[in-house]
């Protein structure tokens, strides 16, 4: 059965400085998916990872996958307060499976 | 717009009376689901459909039934709600994946 697993989970980190998150799955896939999700609301697709080795950056944000090692990273530079929200990682197929959220908060 | 559409947005009922939330797509994407999303539990998925008059069952599709008579839409039905579905639910479609899943606005379902 596949499993995703994120962490950490809460993250609280001040404006300016860098952090990553860190997916890891249980079964190979070359398929990972990142998303956002702001309270209340619905999600909002961020990167598509679809081999090995991938790299997608937009913005303050940068995503990899690393197929054989079954980890995924989500890197923030220089975060700014905007940023804040929960996200989530996904892996298919053949259905899509989340991990639990990462809650980041970025303060002033 | 390219968009997949939920309907209600919100919804309190009572436990028993018969629901559907509808779900429909403007993107002729072949694969659409269904996710629950609950404080603690993350999302799950209910049903899941690979193309028209095909569905499965996914994580959590215990009180539910879903149909897909045509590519746009996939309701989800709820026979007889019991508190224990209340919940924030989610559709989804994709052109099976490689462009990633689309998801609708939500709907928030209180069962009372």
């Amino acid at each position: 059965e596949l499993k995703v697993e994120q962490n950490p989970l809460f993250l609280s980190m001040q404006e300016g400085k860098n952090y990553t998150i860190y997916c890891n799955y249980s079964t190979t896939s070359d398929r990972l998916y990142w998303y956002r999700q702001d309270p209340g609301k619905s999600l909002e697709s961020l990167f598509v990872l679809l081999s090995n080795g991938a790299v997608k950056q937009e913005g303050r944000l940068m995503a990899s996958l690393d197929t054989k090692a079954r980890l995924s990273t989500l890197h923030i530079t220089a975060a700014v307060h905007d940023l804040s929200a929960t996200y989530f990682c996904a892996v298919d197929p053949p259905k899509l499976v989340f991990g639990q959220g990462t809650r980041l908060t970025i303060n002033p | 717009e390219a968009q997949v559409t939920q309907n209600p947005r919100y919804l309190i009922t009572v436990t028993g009376k018969k629901l559907t939330v509808t779900c429909s797509q403007n993107m002729n994407h072949e694969y659409m689901s269904w996710y629950r999303q609950d404080p603690g539990l993350g999302l799950r998925q209910i049903y899941y459909s690979m193309n028209v008059e095909v569905t499965d069952k996914g994580d959590v599709p215990e009180g539910y039934k879903v149909s897909r008579k045509e590519k746009r839409n996939f309701p989800l039905i709820l026979e007889s709600p019991s508190p224990n579905q209340t919940s924030l639910y989610f559709c989804a479609s994709s052109p099976q994946g490689a462009d990633g899943y689309t998801f609708g606005s939500g709907t928030r379902l209180t069962v009372v």
